[in-house]
């Protein structure tokens, strides 16, 4: 089955660039999916296909996907940025099944 | 706005049958996919099975013999059941809508979750 890694952890201080990374094989070729969850709360999700942004998403939160490697990217770090954030993507190969990654803690210094 | 909401049990003992209700508020289950996701410290986020309402289900494979996800459009709601269950079932439960796209193959995201409803297995 296809598989998602995240780091398990990222620090920034606040107004920094926070970037996270989700790798999986060709990756590039797949469309991914991103969720912020704080605690207690369900997901959110903050990046749709790779790059896109549901409305309310501001616009500090972008993506990109190429290669092995997705990125989240948050600009202008806040406070209330800390949280889980998971990556998602269809495995169309396989079982064909939808597979998330193990989620990387977001901490603001 | 759509909200979902999860509603069941929050104790279940084990070899039984887990049994929840997503009710589905500000639009109808008749448009969209809607799914079910639960979500362990030890298995992280895990797509259980996402359905549309007009009859077309489909399954986790690791859990495919154990599930049935139904709809009941009268009630605006939709259902999972899942059968002999044991203490890895523990979990936060999810429903959610699913958008399905199409590159390649048709792909499936979650755009709207309900709360979540924490269900424990133990006797």
């Amino acid at each position: 089955s296809y598989v998602l890694t995240q780091p398990p952890s990222v620090s920034v201080a606040p107004g920094q660039t926070a970037r996270i990374t989700c790798g999986g094989n060709n990756i590039g070729t797949k469309s991914v999916h991103w969720y912020q969850q704080k605690p207690g709360q369900a997901p959110v999700l903050v990046v749709y296909d790779d790059s896109d942004r549901p409305s309310g998403i501001p616009e500090r939160f972008s993506g990109s996907n190429s290669g092995n490697t997705a990125t989240l990217t948050i600009s202008r770090v806040e406070a209330g940025d800390e949280a889980d954030y998971f990556c998602q993507v269809w495995d169309t190969s396989g079982d064909h099944w939808g597979v998330f990654g193990g989620g990387t803690k977001l901490t603001v210094l | 706005q759509v909200q979902l909401q999860e509603s069941g049990p929050g104790l279940v003992k084990p070899s039984e049958t887990l049994s929840l209700t997503c009710s589905v508020s500000g639009g109808s289950i008749t448009s969209y996919f809607w799914s079910w996701i639960r979500q362990s410290p030890g298995k992280g986020l895990e797509c259980i099975g996402y359905m549309h309402y007009s009859g077309s289900i489909n399954y986790n494979p690791s859990l495919k013999s154990r599930v049935t996800i139904s709809a009941d459009t009268s009630k605006n709601h939709f259902s999972l059941n899942l059968s002999s269950v044991t203490a890895a079932d523990t979990a936060v439960y999810y429903c959610a809508r699913a958008q399905e796209k199409w590159l390649v193959d048709y792909y499936y995201y979650m755009d709207v979750w309900g709360k979540g409803t924490t269900v424990i297995v133990s006797s």
